[in-house]
């Protein structure tokens, strides 16, 4: 069975750009989450999305957005990329509601 | 809200000598607890994972983790650590009926030196 798949492995960005995130959950999983991890602020919780709706939202600003597919991809989206926004960018899949994710190997995104 | 606190940052340790990570949690409700390893540019692996029932819990690798509710503490063990087992180890927790939204500990450093 495949794992969570993210694309790209590596980016790099300058600020004031966009970016677009992917993460492909294992087959049969209905719930993807987001964190971001950095050096300062560790793994915090971004969004999770189940069943193409979002379900919960961590403290970011609006700048920082994401959806899911009806084929449970889920993709996020920062707009006007500032320096802080360099970190690892993490996508989990469950199977649902409090069950164990299984986390991607990540998106690393530097800003330039 | 629900915190996480991992009380040491780094633990060194010399192989196949006996190892504890320490973890304390903060909920006002029931929780779900986890620890996840984090190798070098990898993601996160679930080590093992308390839901409910029996309070020790066996994960992979031959780590395992004791739920403390009085303590309210969630401590990893390995009786005996391989070089191999050098990474970062987060605990997580998540509150009933609040979805998969994963709270972690600031982490800890095991470094198993030979």
């Amino acid at each position: 069975k495949a794992g969570v798949t993210q694309t790209p492995r590596y980016l790099i960005k300058t600020r004031g750009q966009q970016v677009t995130l992917s993460c492909s959950p294992i087959s049969g999983h209905r719930s993807v989450s987001w964190y971001q991890q950095t050096p300062g602020q560790g793994l915090q919780f971004l969004f999770e999305y189940f069943s193409e709706t979002q379900r919960n939202k961590g403290n970011f600003p609006g700048r920082f957005s994401g959806r899911q597919f009806s084929n449970s991809r889920s993709e996020m989206n920062v707009s006007t990329l500032e320096l802080g926004d360099s970190a690892l960018y993490l996508c989990a899949s469950a199977t649902g509601p409090g069950q164990p994710q299984h986390f991607g190997d990540g998106t690393r995104l530097s800003i330039l | 809200a629900q915190s996480v606190t991992q009380l040491d940052s780094q633990v060194p340790v010399f192989e196949e000598a006996p190892v504890e990570l320490r973890c304390n949690y903060s909920s006002s409700v029931s929780v779900y607890l986890f620890w996840y390893v984090q190798y070098p540019n990898q993601g996160l692996q679930l080590l093992l994972k308390y839901l409910s029932g029996s309070t020790l819990v066996k994960g992979i690798n031959g780590f395992e983790a004791e739920f403390n509710k009085s303590q309210t503490s969630f401590h990893l063990r390995k009786p005996s650590v391989l070089i191999s087992d050098t990474a970062e180890y987060f605990c997580a927790v998540s509150e009933l009926r609040a979805g998969n939204m994963l709270t972690f500990g600031g982490g800890t450093r095991l470094m198993v030196k030979p």
